[in-house]
């Protein structure tokens, strides 16, 4: 099945500044490569997504990118706010919308320092 | 619009008891996920239904695990009985179809003491 690794389990970083998640996966039939933001005691929120299409992805101050190749794909949030501070996964799925399910990253906590 | 509802939040039961949850999806929404979420980690797949069909339960621990999705809309998820290690948060995802994204319900933290 699908192994899903995630670094780093922690990311401090100063308001403002930019962030790096990062993701491998290994199965290369996966094709779906949600981004999910867990703020404390609420579920899962998705935040982006991208299909194994397109190598790039940008919403406003975050944007995914994939290597296929590579089998790696990794989260940036520029000019990083108080409000982005929560627990980040990643996950990858072989169909569209992670219709077989999804196998998550075990996620990294943002922490963000006025 | 509602999103996906969870019951209860929070439940703090013994060893050997039963426990039950509850999902309410997004209305319209025909596929339903229940995933297991233990403490620092991501959440697992246990069982995904399409409208009242069980398509995946590989992953359901079938000997004190059980989930029914009657008329296709509302969930439940059982464990009899429950134990120690199955403390975790149980989360209930909806989506459109088997190929739009997942909504998450806020989750029932579940203690077995």
């Amino acid at each position: 099945g699908e192994n899903v690794e995630q670094h780093p389990s922690t990311l401090s970083v100063q308001e403002g500044d930019s962030a790096v998640i990062k993701c491998t996966y290994s199965d290369s039939a996966s094709n779906y490569f949600p981004w999910y933001k867990q703020e404390l005691g609420k579920g899962p929120q998705l935040i982006i997504d991208i299909r194994s299409n397109v190598g790039e992805k940008k919403d406003q101050r975050i944007a995914v990118t994939l290597n296929k190749t590579a089998k790696h794909f990794s989260l940036h949030i520029t000019e990083t706010q108080p409000e982005d501070s929560a627990v980040y996964f990643c996950a990858a799925s072989r169909m569209r919308g992670g219709a077989d399910g999804l196998t998550f990253g075990k996620g990294t906590h943002l922490i963000i320092q006025p | 619009e509602a999103g996906v509802v969870q019951s209860p939040r929070y439940k703090i039961i013994e060893k050997k008891q039963p426990v039950a949850f509850w999902c309410n999806p997004i209305s319209g929404h025909n596929t339903l996920y229940w995933y297991l979420q233990n403490l620092g980690q991501g959440p697992e797949l246990l069982i995904r239904y399409e409208n009242e069909e069980a398509v995946d339960d590989s992953q359901l621990p079938k000997d004190r695990f059980s989930a029914e999705r009657l008329k296709g809309v509302d969930s439940t998820l059982k464990i009899q009985p429950a134990e120690l290690g199955d403390s975790a948060v149980y989360l209930c995802a909806s989506s459109l179809t088997a190929v739009t994204e997942a909504f998450f319900g806020q989750g029932t933290r579940l203690t077995v003491v």
